[in-house]
Order: structure tokens, then sequence, then C-alpha cells
């Protein structure tokens, strides 16, 4: 298996741009984990998806963020309009199922935002 | 106060040298990981529990449930050790996942 595949790796926009960041996750899979990394805030959890459903996005930051699951094998995380402070690494991760199993991560996406 | 805090922060040991992080938490949990995370930027999962002890190589995890505290340990500890270790607990929902700052271990030969 190829792992945690995440789409782009590096993304550098200029305020106010859409970013679209994208997320493969190991096939049979049926939890889905987005992340923000930062050097202020560390790791934070932005949405957890279970079998395709958004079971918590209390960590989306506000309406900009939106995050979608179209299948089992697809994820997008979508930033509308972005900001310079949304600067971060996104890491998308899965696991069996839920958060009670060992989490595989994607390498990231390193978003800049001039 | 941070609901999950580790200590130290920051860590260096000699090759070879027995090491020690400290986590500990201030709800109530359902599951507790141990993440790696090289200097290089990825994320590896080392242990999820949620009761007693798990072994994987060097490396041990601890937790005790009703201290709200868990330690991993590296024996033997190498330079191919050296990353930033992050502790994150999940919630007694199964619904949330919250971390630590992490500990940054450098070992050197």
């Amino acid at each position: 298996d190829a792992g945690v595949i995440q789409s782009p790796r590096h993304e550098v926009t200029e305020m106010g741009q859409e970013v679209t960041l994208r997320c493969k996750p190991i096939s049979g899979h049926n939890s889905l984990f987005w992340y923000r990394q930062t050097m202020m805030r560390g790791l934070e959890l932005l949405i957890y998806f279970n079998n395709n459903v958004p079971i918590d996005d209390s960590g989306m930051p506000e309406d900009r963020f939106s995050a979608k699951m179209p299948n089992a094998s697809f994820s997008t995380l979508k930033i509308q309009p972005s900001e310079p402070r949304d600067s971060a690494v996104y890491f998308c991760a899965s696991s069996p199922t839920g958060i009670y199993n060992e989490q595989f991560f994607g390498p990231g996406t390193r978003l800049t935002v001039l | 106060k941070n609901e999950v805090e580790q200590s130290p922060q920051n860590l260096t040991a000699q090759e070879g040298e027995f090491i020690t992080i400290n986590c500990s938490y201030s709800v109530g949990i359902s599951a507790l990981h141990w993440l790696q995370q090289h200097p290089g930027g990825g994320i590896v999962s080392l242990f999820m529990l949620s009761s007693g002890k798990k072994k994987h190589g060097r490396l041990i995890a601890t937790i005790n449930i009703q201290e709200k505290h868990s330690s991993l340990h590296i024996t033997a500890s190498h330079p191919r050790d050296s990353a930033v270790y992050i502790c994150a607990v999940g919630n007694q929902a199964g619904t949330a996942l919250i971390f630590g700052k992490g500990t940054t271990l450098s070992v050197s030969s």
C-alpha cells in the first residue's frame, strides 16, 4: 500500500485566494483526520470523518475552512479566502476505525499564504 | 493549564542512555497515543494505549489511568531516536484528540 497520499506537498498562495488540499487515505481505513501544525499552537485536530461522515469539526477554526469526504478514498480541505495566519503544515491521517486505532499520517502539505 | 502536559519540553542524552518522557492529562480519556515526528516533518504513530503497557523494540509505553499519566521509555537510545515525541489523548466520547506540545529529544553519539 502507498500509505496516505496528500497533494500538493507545498502550496504558496496569496491572501484572499482559495486553497484546496487533497488526501487519499489507506484503502480499507474507515476514519480520516485533518490536522494543522504550527510553531505556536503545535498539532491540532481540525476535523475527523468516520465512514465519510464528519464526527467532530469543532477544531475547524472558522467558516473559511471546510472539509468534505465524498467517498471512502478521497477528502478535501478547503480554505476560502486564505489568510497569512493560515500558513502551516496540514496533515491528513487515516485509521482502521476511529481514534481507538493507530493512525497513519500522510507527508503533509506545507501551506504558505503571502 | 493545558489539558495535556508533557515533560520535559527538551531533552538531550548521550547514546546508550535510558530515556523517559512523561505525559499527564486532566480529562477523562478513551485512549492515549504517542507519536514521533522526525526533523523532516513526517509523523509516525508509535503506540495507542488504553491501559497497561506496550513494547515495541526499544520503546516501551505505560499508562496509569488512575493517576492520569503515561510514560514513554527508550532503552539504549541512539542518535536516530532524535525527534519530537508527542502525546495525544482521545476524549471519552471518542470524538476528539487533544495534543501535548511535544518533547524534543536529541541524542548525541
